[in-house]
């Protein structure tokens, strides 16, 4: 069985610039999630999907962070602009339901994002 | 709130045995284990559940005190392969899943 797909692996921008990231869950995974993971933390959840509606998203940086799912599969995490602070792993997980309580959620590979 | 995680390091031979402990301020429906090795994806290792019995994963187990609202980590007789950071999610009821600070775990020959 396939995992969560991330892409690009690594990326190299300036502050102020626009970045973004794709991810591609586990066939048949209902709930998506987006996290923050920055050097020496745990991950902190940006936004949550269910299906291609938003269940949580009180710690995303709405003012320059924008996600979306359009077709309930794929997502697409944005940053417009960047900050020296968003430099951070971006870590994306999928889970077969919702309830993130006691559903597993398999996390990809992340992509590690440096902002100079 | 943020789990807290103890220790936040941990230097082992192989063959010794550790413990790492999850605690939180809120009452906790389930606790979940995750070992994230240096540039890869965290990989989950079990999920424990309010009522729920001690689960294991290879000579790996952890336990869930309902009434101190902490979980603990128990590596038994480690292996190499055990290294990594070790990181708790914990939920409350309705709530979405918090990580601690990680444990980093590191066992040597």
């Amino acid at each position: 069985e396939a995992g969560v797909a991330q892409s690009p692996r690594y990326k190299i921008i300036e502050k102020r610039q626009s970045v973004a990231f794709w991810c591609n869950p586990i066939s048949g995974h209902a709930t998506l999630y987006w996290y923050q993971q920055i050097l020496g933390q745990g991950p902190k959840l940006l936004i949550q999907f269910q299906n291609n509606g938003v269940v949580d998203d009180s710690q995303l940086p709405k003012d320059r962070f924008s996600a979306e799912r359009l077709k309930g599969v794929d997502s697409t995490l944005k940053i417009q602009p960047a900050k020296l602070e968003d430099s951070a792993v971006y870590l994306c997980a999928s889970s077969l339901d919702s309830s993130g309580m006691v559903e597993t959620q398999y996390f990809g590979p992340g992509t590690r994002l440096l902002v100079l | 709130q943020q789990p807290v995680q103890s220790p936040q390091a941990v230097i082992l031979r192989e063959g010794e045995d550790a413990v790492i402990n999850c605690s939180s301020s809120k009452a906790l429906y389930s606790v979940h284990w995750y070992r994230q090795k240096h540039g890869e994806a965290p990989v989950f290792l079990m999920i424990l559940l309010k009522g729920g019995e001690q689960k294991g994963h290879e000579k790996i187990s952890a336990s869930f005190n309902e009434k101190k609202q902490q979980s603990s980590l128990y590596l038994t007789a480690s292996q190499l392969s055990y290294s990594g950071t070790y990181f708790c999610g914990t939920a409350a009821a309705g709530n979405k899943l918090t990580f601690g600070g990680g444990t980093r775990v590191l066992v040597k020959p």
